[in-house]
């Protein structure tokens, strides 16, 4: 079955306790994002990457790293995380990102920071 | 950074009515995709539009580009509580790298369908 995993799917920390949550696609896509949702908000994207060790930083990238070393996995990486970091997130695979290109989203992540 | 404005931010109404969702920028989408998201899952995309004034239907669903590509509705008639979910708006233009294209979402529309 064609899908995007995250893990873990839900998770509770404390200010300044490095966590990382990963994503896994298995349709070859070489396009992964990360966005984090907030109330009113909409989506809005941390980082994305176009290929392998390919990264750039979207609207939001402050306190957050990434790493594309395989195709298949884009882990976003919290550093220190902050209470401003609670939030839904959610990761994002395509072919690449154009016209009529389809993402498919993983079933996203619930990040409380203490 | 270009801003999706969506309206009404939530919206509750009643079984077998129809509605209308809105989608506006002041900045022009080369395509404008409809996701919907039910809760504890993410978003699913619905429809993409390609050229100004493009109208879809997706069975009850309808949805318009507008001319300029600025802007986009979301109509449904006969609401069901299956329509029940967020619905996002997400417009495509050219990144600044790469020359790919690059998704900015709208602030999403809660619909609630009541039985």
């Amino acid at each position: 079955e064609a899908q995007v995993t995250q893990n873990p799917r839900y998770l509770i920390t404390v200010t300044g306790k490095k966590l990382t949550v990963t994503c896994s696609q298995n349709m070859n896509h070489e396009y992964m994002s990360w966005y984090r949702q907030d109330p009113g908000l909409g989506l809005r994207q941390i980082y994305y990457s176009m290929n392998v060790e390919v990264t750039d930083k979207g609207d939001v990238p402050e306190g957050y790293k990434v790493s594309r070393k395989e195709k298949r996995n884009f882990p976003l990486i919290l550093e220190s995380p902050s209470p401003n970091q609670t939030s839904l997130y959610f990761c994002a695979s395509s072919f690449y990102v154009g016209v009529q290109e389809t993402q498919y989203f993983g079933p996203g992540t619930r990040l409380l920071v203490l | 950074t270009q801003l999706l404005e969506q309206s009404p931010q939530f919206l509750s109404i009643q079984e077998g009515e129809n509605l209308t969702v809105y989608c506006n920028s002041s900045s022009v989408f080369s395509s404008l995709q409809w996701y919907r998201q039910e809760p504890g899952e993410g978003p699913v995309l619905l429809v993409t539009v390609v050229t100004g004034g493009e109208v879809k239907k997706l069975k009850r669903l309808t949805f318009q580009f507008g001319d300029a590509r600025k802007d986009s509705s979301l109509h449904i008639t006969a609401a069901q509580p299956g329509d029940t979910g967020l619905y996002l708006c997400a417009g495509a233009a050219l990144a600044t790298n790469f020359g790919n294209e690059k998704l900015t979402f709208g602030t999403g529309t809660r619909l609630t369908i009541i039985p």
